[in-house]
Formats: structure tokens, C-alpha cells, sequence
């Protein structure tokens, strides 16, 4: 399990492109890097996950370098609604387990 | 996707009762799902991964007498926090890996279940 390090926290206004940067030098060669998204007071929702270059679905693009040793999460034109904790795991496609680190707090502001 | 629900998603108790939640695969079968919990404005942690049809296997420091997880079927698992004591009062959350979309290694959790002990 890849150990990630993450921005406590970010603000952003209403519209722009947000992107949140994620550390994990110490990533496996079989592990993927997943994204996920918190409110308060409910379960982590799944946003994105992907293992090198760029991936694209229809709520963000995740972007991972060649040596894999970080990756932009990349959320365009935020809306308020979009305020919440993002979390980087990195992990072996399989494994069980996963260890979440302190995550991002995004605040979107009007 | 694959949703995951929890009952109930909100239990107030005296100290000392027990509770139990339930956390089910409602659209896909788990032959494993996770218990995390979540102390206010801290991050999830892994309490244990339940097994279906064996023991569950706890992370070190979690009490597995006091945290009983039972996972009788493919899509059902449920804690129940026995004894439960004020410093138990937690946000508990569940989660399924749905096998049939292992390609891509995506955990579902449930809404979380809010425990608070009085």
C-alpha cells in the first residue's frame, strides 16, 4: 500500500478549475491510484482511479506522470456542491484493504 | 455501480447496551466487506474486513470482543459494538468490493451508520 500525502485543505471559487496534487513516492509497481470523494456524515463515493497517464470519466480527470510518483486530480469548474473531503489511496488492484490518509477539504466558494 | 446500504443510519443508546448495525450488498454479492470508522474531522480507519462463512479479521488495537462482526451471507455483514461506552460514539462506515468489476479495484460504502453513546 502506497503511503499518500495530500493538502489538509483548498479553497476555490465557484467555476474554476480545481486540481489536487498527491504524493505517494513509495508507489508498487501493481498498485492504482483511486480518488475518492466525502460529504459529512456519508460514505466515501468513488470519483476516479487509473495506474498512469491521464483517465477521463464524466465528473474528473485523473493525471499520473511517468514515475507515478504523484497524481493531479482534476476537477473542472467546481460548484458549491463540490465542497467536500477528497481522499488519494493508492493500493494493489485486489487487495482489500484500504488506508485512507487525511484527505483534502475543498471549499467552493461563491 | 454497486450500491451498499446501512441500518440504521442513526442510533443514540445508554451506556452499556449493545448495538448492532447492518451494513448489504444490495445489487451485487460481497464475499467481503470492511468495517471503518470515523471520528469527527479525522479520516476513515480500517476497524476489520469480514469474511463471509469465516472469523473476520481485525486491525491491530480493534477489540474483536467488543467490535462482533458476523457475515452469514453474500450480502450481508453486521457489527455490533457490544457494551458501548460514550468514547464509542463514532461514525461507522461499511464497504463491498463488488468482484464483477475487479478490473478496476472500486470499494462501495454504505451511507455510515451515526453511533452515539450516551
Amino acid at each position: 500500500l502506497a503511503k499518500t500525502t495530500q493538502p489538509i485543505s483548498m479553497d476555490s471559487y465557484e467555476g474554476q478549475e480545481v486540481n489536487i496534487t498527491c504524493s505517494h513516492n513509495n508507489i508498487a509497481t501493481n498498485d492504482y491510484i483511486t480518488w475518492y470523494q466525502q460529504f459529512p456524515s456519508q460514505g466515501p463515493r468513488f470519483i476516479i482511479q487509473g495506474y498512469k497517464t491521464k483517465v477521463t470519466n464524466e465528473v474528473a480527470s485523473l493525471f499520473i506522470p511517468a514515475d507515478r510518483k504523484s497524481s493531479t486530480l482534476s476537477l473542472p469548474r467546481v460548484s458549491l456542491s463540490d465542497t467536500a473531503v477528497y481522499y488519494c489511496l493508492g493500493g494493489e488492484t485486489g487487495a482489500n484493504n484500504l488506508f485512507f490518509g487525511t484527505g483534502t477539504r475543498l471549499t467552493v466558494i461563491p | 455501480g454497486a450500491v451498499v446500504s446501512q441500518h440504521p443510519s442513526r442510533v443514540i443508546c445508554k451506556s452499556g447496551t449493545s448495538v448492532k448495525i447492518e451494513c448489504r450488498s444490495l445489487d451485487f454479492q460481497a464475499t467481503t466487506m470492511f468495517w471503518y470508522r470515523q471520528f469527527p474531522k479525522q479520516s476513515l480507519m480500517l476497524m476489520a474486513t469480514s469474511n463471509e462463512g469465516s472469523k473476520a479479521t481485525y486491525e491491530q488495537g480493534v477489540e474483536k470482543d467488543k467490535f462482533l462482526i458476523n457475515h452469514a451471507s453474500l450480502t450481508l455483514s453486521t457489527l455490533t459494538v457490544t457494551s458501548a461506552h460514550p468514547e464509542d460514539s463514532s461514525f461507522y462506515i461499511c464497504s463491498a468490493r463488488d468482484p464483477s468489476t475487479v478490473s478496476t479495484d472500486t470499494q462501495y460504502f454504505g451511507p455510515g451508520t451515526r453511533l452515539t453513546v450516551l
